[in-house]
């Protein structure tokens, strides 16, 4: 069974870091991209960024370049998205989604269970 | 960049009643388009992708159609689990985007 588990809710203050992750299962970790979607509290969905585990090919929105970065280890099967400081507009809910095929066009066909993110100023 | 459309933003309807959701491309996306259920406090799950292909284990009573710029998201008869929010998502080369959302509200 695929599955994608997230890290716990974290609450931080401005300026802080934080790295939450999103661990796979059930299928080759290092043959699927690994997206990265934002939903702030009562809105939609924003695709954030991509990643391939294989060899940690990263693409972003350009709405999120240079604001996160996103991360993988292969050898824990484990993708991260990275703050290195934190802002109380990163309040959200986030979410890690699979590819569901690592190449051509493709929706997400498994999601993480989301990581609530917590900024007070 | 490709902007996404849904309407209606809300949508009030009762068990077993046929609903549409529709979502329109600022230009044409061909058929890259899947539609995704999420219930509340939980993770978005897809239903349907390349407008009209239905996901694995997804009930028959979801249907999407269309192609270009103007797609819709059927439910022939709306059960209790259904009561959601859906979005639709285009998708392309390392681009995704989604609509803003439809919320299916019991009457």
């Amino acid at each position: 069974e695929v599955q994608l588990v997230q890290s716990g809710a974290e609450v931080k203050k401005s300026g802080e870091s934080l790295k939450i992750s999103c661990k796979g299962s059930g299928y080759s970790f290092t043959n699927y991209w690994i997206a990265w979607v934002r939903q702030m509290p009562g809105k939609g969905l924003e695709w954030m960024g991509i990643i391939y585990p294989g060899d940690s090919n990263t693409r972003y929105s350009p709405s999120f370049q240079g604001q996160v970065t996103l991360s993988a280890d292969r050898s824990i099967s484990t993708a991260y998205l990275h703050w290195n400081s934190l802002k109380a507009s990163d309040t959200a809910l986030y979410y890690c989604a699979r590819q569901m095929s690592r190449d051509g066009y493709n929706p997400f066909d498994y999601w993480g269970q989301g990581t609530l993110v917590t900024v007070s100023s | 960049d490709i902007q996404m459309t849904q309407s209606p933003s809300t949508l009030s309807a009762s068990v077993g009643d046929r609903v549409t959701i529709t979502c329109r491309a600022s230009q044409s996306i061909s058929s890259w388009l899947a539609w995704y259920q999420q219930g509340a406090g939980k993770a978005p799950k897809l239903l349907i992708y390349k407008a009209s292909t239905l996901e694995s284990g997804v009930p028959s009573r979801f249907s999407g159609s269309g192609s270009g710029t103007e797609f819709t998201l059927t439910i022939s008869s709306l059960q209790p689990d259904d009561f959601a929010t859906y979005y639709c998502q285009h998708y392309t080369s390392f681009f995704w985007t989604f609509g803003q959302g439809t919320k299916v509200e019991i009457k």
